[in-house]
């Protein structure tokens, strides 16, 4: 059974026009983690929670924002999609526990027209 | 931002080869992590090795950490056709395990 999934696999938006992905686990973990992949790059690290405290790495654009309303849902708002932020979008939970591994949905295509 | 790099960026085998996948990294780390991408999919966790350990089987997996020299080797053996897939090391912070960066990634190909 799918523990982290995200909605849709696929996604298809305008330039400009406001696009939302989402992820939901059924692990009960504290943090999740919203990562960008572009094509044969390595996933880049855009924001993460710890429960409901919110860390954005500096390089993140102010373009991206997230939503977390309960442990088991979080959102990545894209306000104004621009062509380069066409990647593949990954969610992933982990334990805050020392060292566990990072449990990863099997992402968001996002392409921009 | 980006943590690790790896080596070789791609690497071609035939099946029954083993494989040898290196990762750099530059700050100081809690645990080093080896994950696997099929094509299209997301990240499958593999094995994990902690700052204090040096070397980690699992299955066909082994894994070895050197500290002092900041690099960790993965080793496939007896690969497969089934094991084509990018492979990415990632560094969790000395004092912040919540603080992922991963490597750019090995692309490997094993050939029936």
């Amino acid at each position: 059974d799918a523990m982290v999934i995200q909605n849709p696999r696929y996604q298809v938006t305008q330039f400009g026009k406001p696009v939302t992905l989402s992820c939901s686990q059924t692990l009960n973990h504290n943090v999740m983690y919203w990562y960008q992949q572009k094509s044969s790059q390595a996933p880049k690290l855009l924001f993460h929670y710890y429960d409901k405290d919110f860390n954005n790495e500096a390089d993140t654009p102010d373009n991206f924002q997230s939503r977390r309303p309960n442990t088991s849902f979080c959102f990545l708002d894209i306000r104004s999609p621009g062509l380069g932020d066409a990647a593949m979008y990954l969610c992933a939970t982990n334990s805050p526990q020392g060292g566990q591994p990072q449990h990863f949905g099997d992402g968001t295509r996002l392409s921009i027209l | 931002s980006q943590q690790g790099e790896e080596d070789p960026q791609a690497l071609s085998i035939q099946e029954g080869e083993n494989a040898t996948m290196n990762c750099s990294y530059k700050t100081s780390i809690n645990n080093l992590q080896w994950y696997r991408q099929n094509s299209g999919r997301g990240l499958v966790h593999l094995i994990l090795i902690r700052s204090n350990e040096r070397e980690k089987h699992s299955g066909r997996l082994r894994v070895t950490l050197d500290t002092s020299k900041k690099s960790s080797s993965l080793l496939i053996t007896a690969s497969r056709a089934a094991d084509t897939a990018s492979y990415f090391c990632a560094t969790a912070a000395l004092y912040n395990n919540n603080d992922m960066r991963f490597g750019a990634g090995t692309r490997l190909t094993v050939k029936p």
